[in-house]
């Protein structure tokens, strides 16, 4: 049964600092998801990584695939408070892999 | 307008009632997805729809059931509400032609009494 972890669970940083969000994952899969939630609203897609040893980049953050380690970072450099969100990785199960099981979300908390 | 669209955005119920909720999509995706949101447990999959003619059950289906009118539609039923499916329920869609993204509509919060 593939599972999904993230940490930390509650992240407080400060503007400025870089900090980086874990996603393991239990089973064999190619296909990981970051999501942004801001509170009160619906998920927005960040990337989407499909091979192993994936980067992707956008502003201040950045994705990376392990698929051996079965681990995903969502790196953040130089926080700013817009990047106040919740976080979600998700996995594609490796026989369908439209079947997303997802993390249990970080919550990111940008202070001045 | 939303690409994704989900009614009501907001419901009230009381145990045993049945409740729909409906999705709509313009995207022109094939297929479609629905989700509910608790806190501390992220997001699971309750059913998915790849055609108008195929229904596939989620993690956690028992309680749902789901009906694909056409393509742009799919609609999630609570034949006998219970309190612990008070959640947030989203709807989701993807294109097989185009890539695995799957974009999300606004949500609808259910609240069962």
């Amino acid at each position: 049964e593939l599972k999904v972890e993230q940490n930390p669970l509650f992240l407080s940083m400060q503007e400025g600092k870089n900090y980086t969000i874990y996603c393991n994952y239990s089973t064999t899969s190619d296909r990981l998801y970051w999501y942004r939630q801001d509170p009160g609203k619906s998920l927005e897609s960040l990337f989407v990584l499909l091979s192993n040893g994936a980067v992707k980049q956008e502003g201040r953050l950045m994705a990376s695939l392990d698929t051996k380690a079965r681990l995903s970072t969502l790196h953040i450099t130089a926080a700013v408070h817009d990047l106040s969100a919740t976080y979600f990785c998700a996995v594609g199960n490796s026989y369908n892999t439209d079947k997303l099981i997802f993390g249990t979300g970080t919550r990111l908390q940008v202070f001045p | 307008d939303a690409d994704v669209t989900q009614t009501p955005r907001n419901r009230i119920t009381k145990t045993g009632k049945r409740i729909m909720l409906e999705c709509s999509q313009t995207k022109g995706h094939d297929r479609m997805y629905w989700y509910r949101q608790d806190p501390g447990l992220g997001l699971r999959l309750i059913y998915y729809s790849f055609d108008v003619k195929d229904i596939n059950k989620g993690e956690i289906s028992d309680g749902y059931s789901v009906s694909r009118q056409a393509q742009a539609k799919f609609s999630l039923s609570l034949e006998s509400a219970i309190p612990n499916q008070t959640a947030l329920y989203f709807c989701a869609t993807s294109d097989s032609r185009t890539g695995p993204t799957q974009y999300f509509g606004p949500g609808t919060r259910l609240t069962v009494l």
